[in-house]
């Protein structure tokens, strides 16, 4: 079964800082993934995908991921934060054969931007 | 588009009663899906429906729990009768078929804003 780790459930960084929120898989096959952000009292947005076709992402709001199958992970960067950017952010991995409508969520990272 | 619509978004209501939540999917889309979200547990699925039809309700915690999908724009999650620790937020979401190939853009999943439910 797939499963995603996030580590780290609270990340703090000054504004203009870099941004990591790390994802790490586990897929017995190719995963697809997926990061969705959450602004308050919001539903989930898509930040971005993972399909195969490159294993850097580009997404929304300048944000990008990296895919690593040799680390199996896949994080979540972006060059300067802003404070707009204050959200929690979710890790998801797409099943694979019969369950490949479910997206297993990984516990989400909470970023703080200071100013 | 409207995205996906769910009501009520608030819901206050003491324990026993009956609660109904209710989710409009994005047209055109065939899979839609209800979470809910907890501090504790995160975000977990309850059950999809693929046109209209519930395929894995695995996710659903108790028989209190029960949802249903009369035609393609139109669920409901309900709760009957209703406790504390079902205080949660609940989300619908929609998507259109994963397919084949790179599936993975298909498979989107569109989330809406949810329903806070506070069971007293």
């Amino acid at each position: 079964a797939q499963s995603v780790t996030q580590l780290g459930s609270h990340v703090s960084v000054s504004e203009g800082a870099l941004v990591l929120l790390r994802c790490n898989y586990s897929s017995s096959v190719p995963p697809y993934l997926f990061w969705y952000v959450q602004y308050p009292n919001q539903g989930l947005q898509l930040l971005l995908k993972y399909t195969s076709a490159a294993t850097l992402v580009k997404g929304i709001n300048g944000f990008e991921a990296e895919f690593k199958k040799s680390e199996t992970s896949f994080h979540l960067t972006k060059p300067s934060a802003h404070m707009s950017d204050a959200a929690e952010y979710f890790c998801a991995v797409r099943g694979s054969g019969g369950s490949n409508y479910k997206l297993t969520f990984g516990k989400g990272t909470l970023l703080t931007v200071n100013p | 588009d409207a995205g996906v619509i769910q009501s009520p978004r608030h819901e206050v209501t003491e324990m026993g009663q009956e609660v109904t939540l209710r989710c409009k999917p994005i047209s055109g889309h065939d899979y839609l899906f209800w979470y809910r979200q907890t501090m504790m547990r995160g975000l977990e699925l309850l059950i999809y429906f693929n046109n209209n039809v519930p395929i894995d309700d695995s996710g659903m915690p108790e028989d209190r729990f029960s949802a249903k999908m009369p035609n393609a724009s139109f669920s409901t999650l309900k709760i009957q009768p209703s406790e504390p620790r079902d205080s949660a937020v609940y989300f619908c979401a929609s998507s259109s078929h994963p397919g084949q190939g790179d599936g993975g853009g298909l498979s989107v999943q569109f989330f809406g804003p949810g329903t806070r439910l506070t069971v007293l």
